[in-house]
């Protein structure tokens, strides 16, 4: 069985930094892209970047929104995403989860809230 | 970038009705289009991916058409458990957004 758990999320003050992580099991995690998308409250669905698998060159995308500020890493020894978030800003505050694939995306898991207020 | 415009926002049916959602593409993304169902508090749920490919174990009231920049997802014999929310999202080119969400109400 597929499963994706995030870990992470808090309050944190604008400017700041905080760091997710996304465990993986129940299938080949090397083998796949892994994404983050959030949702901030009472919105839609936002893509944030993903990462590509080391056979793609473990390469990064990334949401205008985020980029420069937001880096995906990947550490498949042991199954595990991360999104390290600097710079946060209040419009940063969302629910992120991350999500197995590059651009479809079938497998989540149940989210982290995250939350910057000061 | 590529935007997704997706109506109505929001619905009203009964048990039984067979609903239309549709999602505009701002451009051409050929069949690079998923549904996505989601329940408050849960993440979303793929439906249809590839504009009209059932994922495995989705009920077959459900299914997609369209090409090109239109889409649409239709439910027959809506059930229940299908008063939720709905989100078109391409796959056609970085960046990847959602439609705007399509809230199905019980009349």
């Amino acid at each position: 069985e597929v499963r994706l758990e995030e870990s992470g999320g808090g309050l944190e003050q604008p400017g700041r930094s905080l760091k997710l992580s996304c465990t993986a099991s129940g299938f080949t995690f090397g083998d796949y892209a892994m994404s983050w998308v959030r949702q901030a409250p009472g919105k839609g669905p936002e893509w944030v970047g993903f990462i590509r698998s080391k056979l793609y060159g473990g390469t990064t995308e990334y949401a205008a929104s985020v980029k420069g500020r937001f880096n995906i890493s990947r550490d498949d020894s042991k199954s595990i995403a991360y999104l390290q978030m600097n710079s946060l800003k209040t419009e940063d505050t969302a629910v992120y989860y991350c999500a197995r694939g590059a651009t479809s995306w079938g497998y989540w898991g149940q989210g982290t809230l995250v939350i910057v207020s000061s | 970038d590529i935007q997704m415009t997706q109506s109505p926002s929001s619905l009203s049916a009964s048990v039984g009705d067979r609903i239309t959602i549709t999602c505009r593409a701002s451009q051409n993304i050929t069949k690079y289009l998923n549904w996505y169902q989601q329940k408050p508090g849960k993440p979303p749920k793929l439906l249809i991916y590839g504009a009209s490919s059932l994922r495995s174990g989705v009920p077959s009231r459900f299914s997609g058409g369209g090409s090109g920049t239109d889409f649409t997802l239709t439910i027959t014999n809506l059930q229940p458990e299908d008063f939720e929310t709905y989100f078109c999202q391409q796959s056609y080119s970085i960046p990847l957004p959602f439609g705007g969400g399509t809230k199905v109400e019980i009349k």
